[in-house]
This record gives structure tokens, C-alpha cells and sequence, in this order.
């Protein structure tokens, strides 16, 4: 069955400093997002992407994050300069294209640690 | 704004035996979906089961069944015949549904329940 992939498992990344997630969804999907779970907390939802655009996005994506598709397969997500309270497990997911009950099929995950 | 809210934290069954787990949420809208998201300590997120709200029977899968009660906007995930693999957090989740840009849609995820089965 196929599989959302996430690279890599587990980031170790000094504040400050820039972060990219990487995600490949698949392969049919249309409709692309990013969650993000901070431990022993739900799960927020933090941005959906669609047709190369940002479709919506939360008050937590604010100007130091950003998403791109940048060559059809992946779907990346950035953290510019890295905080500690971004330090969470971010999911990201995708979506068949249609309009029917198709759900969200999420990544085993990326742990980032921020020191 | 949607929200769901799972008000057990923790829960416990016997291997073999059923546990239901609840799950209430708050929505204006008459059409969406809901879902229950399965977590086990690797962390990934796994799909359990679904309900269309239009729909009145209630969804199953395998042991995995829903009690949807659309009115008291309640929807309780029952396991029966738990096995030591069903332990896990599990997520309800609410699928909004926003008409912009073709279409886009969020999960609002509950807090969780961490569901223990002991042997």
C-alpha cells in the first residue's frame, strides 16, 4: 500500500538555525499538510497546501515558516530560524484529489529537537 | 470553530474484553467526517475508522466500530475482542471543510486517550 514517506526520522538542530522537513506523498495525492505535535499534547494542524499554493494555515505558521513543492514529488516544510517551542513531532499528510470521504494519510513523523 | 473533546485521558481493558472510548465535538456545519486516528508508541499516525455525518449507520471495521449520535454530536469508538496491539493513543478527529482555493480541509484532533490492555 502506498506510504507517506518523512525524512528524516529525528532532527537535532541548534536555535537559531534553519530546519527543512521533507515529505513525500503519495504518488496520486492533490492535497498536501502539515501537522505538528508537541509531547503529551494533540495533534495542530498547521498548513494545506493544494495546486502550489497555500490553501490555509494556522496562527502557529506564522513568517518563519514556509512550504514548497518544489519538484513534484516532495513537499518540504521550513522553519527559518529555529525556536525552542518549535521542538515537536511534525506530521505531514496528503489527500486523494476528489471530493468524496478520501482521508488525510499521514507520515510516520519527524522529531525535531531544538537545543 | 470546531472542537473535539476526549475526556478520558487513560483507559484500560483486559485483553479479549470490549472498551469503548469517547469523543464529543462542537460544530455549526450539518456535512463533514469524522475519524478516529490510531498512535501506538512509534509514533505514527494510523486510521482507524470514519463516519460520513450523512450517514445513520453507524461505520465498522473489523472490531473497530463507531456509535455516532449526531444530534448529541457524540462519536465513541468501541473495541471489542482488545488485543495487546490496540494499545495506543487514539485521536478523534473532525474534518472541517473550507471551499477556497478548490478545496481545503483541516483534522481538528481531541487531546487523545492513551488505552492500555493488559494481558
Amino acid at each position: 500500500e502506498p506510504e507517506v514517506t518523512q525524512t528524516p526520522s529525528h532532527q537535532v538542530t541548534q536555535m537559531g538555525q534553519e530546519v527543512i522537513l521533507r515529505c513525500v506523498p503519495i504518488s496520486n495525492h492533490l492535497y498536501f499538510y502539515w501537522y505538528r505535535q508537541i509531547l503529551g499534547q494533540k495533534v495542530e494542524f498547521l498548513v494545506s497546501f493544494y495546486n502550489n499554493e497555500i490553501s490555509e494555515k494556522s496562527e502557529i505558521f506564522d513568517d518563519q515558516f514556509s512550504v514548497e513543492r518544489p519538484d513534484g514529488s516532495n513537499f518540504t516544510l521550513k522553519i527559518r530560524s529555529t525556536k525552542l517551542e518549535d521542538s515537536a513531532m511534525y506530521f505531514c499528510a496528503s489527500r486523494a484529489g476528489d471530493y468524496s470521504n478520501q482521508p488525510q494519510h499521514f507520515g510516520d513523523g519527524t522529531r525535531l529537537s531544538i537545543l | 470553530a470546531q472542537t473535539v473533546t476526549q475526556s478520558q485521558p487513560e483507559m484500560s481493558v483486559q485483553e479479549a474484553e470490549t472498551v469503548t472510548l469517547s469523543c464529543t465535538y462542537d460544530t455549526s456545519e450539518s456535512d463533514y467526517y469524522l475519524f478516529w486516528y490510531k498512535q501506538p508508541p512509534s509514533r505514527q499516525m494510523i486510521l482507524v475508522i470514519r463516519q460520513e455525518a450523512y450517514k445513520q449507520q453507524n461505520a465498522t471495521e473489523n472490531r473497530f466500530s463507531v456509535n455516532f449520535q449526531k444530534a448529541a454530536k457524540s462519536f465513541s469508538l468501541k473495541i471489542s475482542d482488545s488485543q495487546l496491539g490496540d494499545a495506543a493513543m487514539y485521536f478523534c478527529a473532525y474534518r472541517s471543510w473550507v471551499m477556497s482555493h478548490g478545496g481545503s480541509e483541516k483534522l481538528v484532533f481531541g487531546k487523545g486517550t492513551k488505552l492500555t490492555v493488559n494481558p
